[in-house]
């Protein structure tokens, strides 16, 4: 199957500092990738959906401000926590698609961040 | 009420045993299906799409029922390895986003 690889793994920072969180589709184009956040033992909960080249489409709830993506090309979706708090500690994970097949394809995820706000 | 809706077990099994779970969506204009698996800390990967005519790959089975909006996964002899969290996947209408389940757990032991 494809790889999406996501960077950082984990990370902590302080209160009030940024986290830039990266995710690459290694072997095919993404021309859509999904940012969600996961609480210990909660489901996946869909923060944005980016279409490359686009704005992202935040959910409802979701701070735009807060939560800033990027996705400049068909392999790179980047997710910025900007002024973090604990609060914002979780489990970050992206997903990337091709959609313009048509149907339904596969969606793949990145590995993971654990991000611990202190 | 939830979009996708999941016991969350956990389920304690026996090698061996037949465990099944079942899951239940609200929107009737959902498109497609799947279960995925998800080890501890890890992320989910998918096992299996789900279609009305039932699936089989293995020992796991899929079965949807799209009247009753009704999703199940049998699995069939469980081995330690299939200890995990699954989750039961709906995509929208529009076959853009993929709604989660919060994820039955699973343990089987020896």
């Amino acid at each position: 199957g494809a790889v999406v690889s996501q960077h950082p793994s984990w990370v902590i920072c302080k209160s009030g500092t940024s986290v830039k969180i990266e995710c690459r589709s290694l072997d095919f184009q993404a021309t859509t990738m999904f940012w969600y956040r996961q609480f210990p033992k909660q489901s996946l909960m869909l923060m944005a959906t980016s279409n490359e080249g686009s704005k992202a489409t935040y959910e409802q709830g979701v701070e735009k401000d807060k939560f800033l993506i990027n996705h400049a090309s068909l392999t790179l979706s980047t997710l910025t926590v900007t002024s973090a708090h604990p609060e914002d500690s979780s489990f970050y994970i992206c997903s990337a698609r091709n959609l313009e097949t048509g149907g339904h394809t596969e969606a793949f995820f990145g590995q993971g961040t654990r991000l611990t706000v202190v | 009420r939830k979009e996708v809706e999941q016991d969350p077990g956990p389920f304690n099994v026996p090698e061996g045993a037949t465990v099944a779970f079942n899951c239940t969506y609200s929107n009737s204009a959902s498109q497609s299906f799947f279960w995925y698996r998800q080890d501890c800390r890890k992320e989910p990967k998918l096992l299996m799409s789900v279609y009305s005519s039932g699936n089989e790959d293995g020992r796991f089975t899929a079965q949807l029922n799209r009247a009753s909006q009704y999703i199940s996964l049998l699995i069939r002899d469980s081995k330690l390895s299939d200890s995990a969290t699954y989750l039961c996947v709906v995509e929208d209408a529009g076959f853009q986003k993929l709604v989660f389940g919060t994820g039955t757990r699973l343990l089987v032991s020896p």
